[in-house]
């Protein structure tokens, strides 16, 4: 069974990239990667999904190396709005073994 | 835009009550999930269900039930509150069949029971 892990907290300045790498050494072959951000009193909205290699929206990118262990979500050039916590997602749809493994969030702080 | 709403934010009820949180989705989604999310323990499923009528058990069922009568609506039911069940509740929707498709939540109702 997939488990995610990722760090707690992170810190970066406004205009930086930030990279949030999560750790699922068990994922399985139908699993999706998924991450979500999440402000205070809110709940979590949709960023990006992946399968493998590379994708790109206009808010994030998401890059899956081949052995699909690990994702690393990129923001660019963060402002003080990004501040907030990120979650990481490993789903399947698969049959009888449909399953939601949630990460337990990265805390991000965006200095001025 | 998708909207997700739930029937109160906050929510202070008494050991051995019967609670009901409601969700409504306005997307014609067909599913619909209910967690808790707990400090230090992030978003854990308690039930999801794929159509009307149709439910399947998540992570954390225990002391939990649930009720679609409509497509729009997904009532999370605690039969007995307990104090452990003291917790940030959040619904959220998806419009495909299949559960990693992105998920719409709504504000959360943060329950507290005494």
């Amino acid at each position: 069974l997939a488990k995610t892990t990722q760090p707690i907290s992170m810190d970066s300045y406004e205009g930086q990239e930030v990279n949030i790498t999560c750790s699922h050494n068990n994922i399985a072959t139908n699993d999706y990667i998924t991450w979500y951000q999440q402000f205070p009193s809110q709940g979590p909205r949709f960023i990006i999904q992946g399968y493998k290699t590379k994708v790109t929206n206009e808010v994030a990118s998401l890059f899956i190396p081949a052995d699909r262990k690990s994702s690393t979500l990129s923001l660019p050039r963060v402002s003080l709005s990004d501040t907030a916590v990120y979650y990481c997602l490993v789903g399947t749809n698969a049959g009888n073994n449909r399953k939601l493994i949630w990460g337990l969030g990265t805390s991000l702080a965006v200095n001025p | 835009d998708v909207k997700v709403t739930q029937s109160s934010r906050y929510l202070v009820k008494r050991t051995g009550e019967k609670v009901f949180l409601e969700c409504v989705q306005d997307m014609d989604h067909e599913n619909m999930f209910w967690y808790r999310q707990d400090p230090g323990l992030g978003l854990r499923l308690i039930y999801f269900s794929y159509d009307v009528k149709m439910k399947e058990k998540g992570d954390i069922p225990e002391g939990y039930s649930v009720s679609r009568e409509k497509k729009e609506r997904f009532s999370l039911i605690l039969e007995s509150a307990s104090t452990n069940q003291t917790s940030m509740y959040l619904c959220a929707s998806s419009y495909r069949q299949g559960i990693t498709y992105e998920q719409y939540f709504g504000p959360g109702t943060r329950l507290t029971v005494t």
